[in-house]
């Protein structure tokens, strides 16, 4: 299994552009998480979803965050308009929900950088 | 809603050293437990779970973390570091049932050769 991949690996943007942050989940997994990790704050859940559902956003810091999960392999994390304080490595997770839960496998991440 | 506390954000250490870790969760159910380590400038890998039965887990690397339920504890220690183990580690935990997976602040280890 190839694990969860996320791209692009570095990306640098303009304050005010649009950014979007791909995912793709380990096949099979049925829940995925977008975490954020800076020096400042340390590791924050943004979003989590369940069978391509948004359980819990409380964590997206406003309203220039979105999430999207349109099937079972895919998930974006939108920012529109970027500004410098949203550099930070976004990670996405995924893991396996049945009959029990099963361990988070993460995403090698990306870094923003937004200047 | 469940909440993870690691009480050690720097630890220092030198080769051969022993470690522990100290992670504390608030939760009154059932939850699952788990040790990530991250290594610099890569993603979050799993060392150790605990789920159910014995409360001593064995993970990766030679680590190992007891489950202590009537402390709400999940520490995790190594009897003798190397360098290689400089990362930052981060205790994690999911309340059965929950979506969610809440992970502490982090430790950052940082063992001299």
């Amino acid at each position: 299994d190839a694990g969860v991949i996320q791209s692009p690996r570095h990306e640098v943007t303009e304050m005010g552009q649009e950014v979007t942050l791909r995912c793709k989940p380990i096949s099979g997994h049925n829940s995925l998480f977008w975490y954020r990790q800076t020096m400042m704050r340390g590791l924050e859940l943004l979003i989590y979803f369940n069978n391509n559902v948004p359980i819990d956003d409380s964590g997206m810091p406003e309203d220039r965050f979105s999430a999207k999960m349109p099937n079972a392999s895919f998930s974006t994390l939108k920012i529109q308009p970027s500004e410098p304080r949203d550099s930070a490595v976004y990670f996405c997770a995924s893991r396996r929900r049945d009959r029990g839960d099963t361990e988070a496998f993460f995403g090698q991440g990306t870094r923003l950088t937004v200047v | 809603a469940q909440s993870v506390s690691q009480h050690n954000h720097h630890v220092i250490l030198s080769e051969a050293a022993s470690l522990e870790l100290g992670c504390n969760y608030s939760y009154g159910g059932t939850v699952n437990l788990f040790w990530y380590v991250q290594y610099p400038g890569q993603h979050l890998q799993l060392l150790l779970k605990y789920f159910s039965g014995d409360p001593l887990v064995k993970g990766i690397k030679g680590f190992e973390a007891e489950f202590i339920k009537s402390k709400f504890s999940f520490n995790l220690r190594k009897p003798s570091v190397q360098w290689s183990d400089t990362a930052e580690y981060f205790c994690a935990v999911n309340a059965i049932g929950d979506y969610k997976l809440s992970f502490g602040a982090g430790t950052t280890v940082t063992v001299r050769a």
